[in-house]
Formats: structure tokens, sequence, C-alpha cells
């Protein structure tokens, strides 16, 4: 079955600082990817995905970017952190077979 | 812009009632996925229905979707309090990319 690993569960970052969160991916192989985006109390907001190693389509302009290094990899990383950039991140994988995505647990980033 | 809204934004019960949730979208839909969320972690998968199919059951979950309407309810019978969470509907716009609604909290009191 596909899983999906996602960390830091947790992170606080100081404003300016870099970021980066890596989601890696078992029991799958070209699977689309997923960057989502939650603040407090609102929906997901979907920040990049891939369909393949090096193919990011990113959704909204921001202060973040993502890459593909391997087939199972996905990093979101930020160069300059911005206190509007804190929230709970989610890395999620589709499920081709049943439909619908299996999401990580999270990384609740929390910029000061 | 959010493609899938949920009505109501919060919905408080008593265990062993019933809880429906709602939700409406703007455009033409592959399918539509009810999710659901426990406080700080990831979403849980619970339900696809596709643009040709009226109504879909799991277990305590029934689905119905009216795409003439465009719109969707997520029903949960005989709730229990492990129920309480909050769910969301996603819509892939005709794009196979979902996009999530802000989502409706359930509490089920005990």
């Amino acid at each position: 079955s596909q899983t999906i690993h996602q960390w830091p569960a947790t992170l606080v970052q100081p404003v300016g600082s870099p970021l980066s969160l890596e989601c890696t991916v078992e029991g799958t192989s070209n699977p689309n990817l997923y960057w989502y985006r939650q603040a407090a109390g609102r929906g997901l907001q979907l920040l990049f995905y891939s369909i393949g190693i090096d193919q990011i389509s990113s959704e909204v302009p921001q202060n973040l970017s993502a890459s593909r290094p391997q087939d199972r990899q996905f990093i979101l990383s930020s160069k300059k952190l911005l206190l509007s950039d804190s929230g709970f991140y989610l890395c999620a994988l589709e499920e081709p077979r049943q439909g619908g995505y299996t999401f990580g647990s999270g990384t609740r980033l929390t910029v000061v | 812009s959010q493609q899938g809204e949920e009505d109501p934004q919060a919905l408080s019960i008593q265990e062993g009632e019933n809880a429906t949730m709602n939700c409406s979208y703007k455009t033409s839909i592959n399918n539509l996925q009810w999710y659901r969320q426990n406080s700080g972690r990831g979403l849980v998968h619970l339900i696809l229905i596709r643009s040709n199919e009226r109504e879909k059951h799991s277990g305590r979950l029934r689905v119905t979707l009216d795409t003439s309407k465009k719109s969707s309810s997520l029903l949960i019978t005989a709730s229990r309090a492990a129920d309480t969470a909050s769910y969301f509907c996603a819509t892939d716009g005709g794009s196979y990319i979902p996009t999530f609604g802000r989502g409706t909290s359930l509490i089920v009191h005990p």
C-alpha cells in the first residue's frame, strides 16, 4: 500500500530564515504529488503539484518554492520566511486506483 | 479560488443523532470527495463520488451528489463522539486537481 511521510511535525522558525520541508512516499512509482497549506480555521490552499521528477506547477505566487529531485521525494522550500508563511503544510499523494488522495500527517510551521 | 464550500461551518449534535453536511461548488466536476480531519492532523479520505453517480454508501456514511444543483451532502448516521472532526469536500473542477472548501466543524457530544 502507498504511504506518505512528512517531517518535521512542528517547526518554529524566525523571520528571514530558510525552510525545507520534506515529503517522501512509499509503495508507488511516478505518483502525482501535492503541497497544500492550511491557515487556522481555513480550507486548504493548493501551493504546488508535481506529475514527475523536476515537473512542478505553482498555483499561487508566493515566497515558497518546490522541487522534486527524485520520483518519491517532494520538497517545499523558502529562502527567507515571512510571518505570513505560518500555517499547517500538508503533502498529498494521488491514489489513481481508488481515487482520492492520501495526506501526510502535516507540518505545523510557526514563523516568529 | 475555492471551488467547494461546506455548510454549515459548525455543527453540534448529541451522540446517536445524524449529522448532515452540505457542499456546493461552482464548475463542472469529474468527481467530488469528502475528507475528515482530526485536530492538528492530516486529512483522511472518506469517500469519492463520480459525476455520473448520485449516491454512495460506506458504513455509516452516505454521500449524495446532485450535479444539476452543483451540490453534495454527507450524512453520518448514528454519530459517535469519535466522529468529532472537521469535514471537507474537494472538487476537481474538471482538472483532476482537488480544491477544498473551508470545512464543517462537527462536534458530537457524548
